[in-house]
């Protein structure tokens, strides 16, 4: 049972700005960093954000992330037919002493 | 490049035993700690055991704990996961993961390891 909560859809046509939220507590999110993954149809996860906001080398700059409190989110902007995969948030639990990811979001461009 | 090979998966019975292997190159093995991260069919992500870069530290979700065992040989720049009492529900992909520490997220996967458990 994922101890992150993310909607899981969400969608837009080319252009537009997508939103997916991750909700957590004071033993994951609130107390550490959130990372963001990327996963494309049949093919191994990404690392797309790390450390609440910072994209790894080759990461576009559509792609921004955010934290506040217990909650973090990840934008997309000027979605791109490419950009349709599943995404999941993921954070070190204090409580669980290891490693939690989110419930995933499948992002759909129209 | 970074790169990291699992091998090992296959079709189990339950109750079995199975290890898996990752192995790595591209990068000093022993800097890094790494990560198993599973992923039923149609499923999402699950992270299974984390290990630190000397294979002192040891840690295991509670689904797993007790019956996988994670290691690693330095010399050999291979991570393991022993697998004991396998049940259905431990049916996945598995992937290892290397972990650049300081809670900056898994930076490289491989490219994952099915493993079916059915009588």
């Amino acid at each position: 049972q994922s101890v992150l909560t993310q909607p899981p859809s969400a969608s837009g046509t080319p252009g537009q700005r997508v939103t997916i939220s991750c909700s957590g507590s004071s033993s994951n999110i609130g107390s550490t960093a959130v990372n963001w993954y990327q996963q494309l149809p049949g093919t191994a996860p990404k690392l797309l954000m790390y450390s609440n906001s910072q994209r790894p080398s080759g990461v576009p700059d559509r792609f921004s992330g955010s934290k506040s409190g217990t909650s973090a989110s990840l934008a997309i902007s000027g979605l791109q037919s490419e950009d349709e995969a599943d995404y999941y948030c993921a954070a070190w639990d204090d409580s669980l002493n290891g490693y939690v990811f989110g419930t995933g979001t499948k992002v759909t461009v129209l | 490049e970074v790169q990291l090979l699992e091998s090992g998966g296959g079709l189990v019975q339950p109750g079995v035993s199975l290890r898996f292997s990752c192995a790595a190159s591209g990068f000093i093995f022993s800097n890094y700690a790494m990560s198993w991260v599973r992923q039923a069919p149609g499923k999402g992500l699950e992270w299974v055991a984390a290990i630190s870069g000397s294979g002192g530290n040891t840690y295991y979700a509670d689904s797993v704990k007790g019956r996988f065992t994670i290691s690693r040989d330095n010399s050999k720049n291979t991570l393991y996961l022993q697998m004991n009492s396998l049940r259905a529900e431990d049916s996945a992909v598995y992937y290892c993961a290397r972990d650049p520490g300081s809670r900056k997220g898994f930076d490289a996967w491989g490219q994952g390891t099915l493993v079916t458990v059915s009588s």
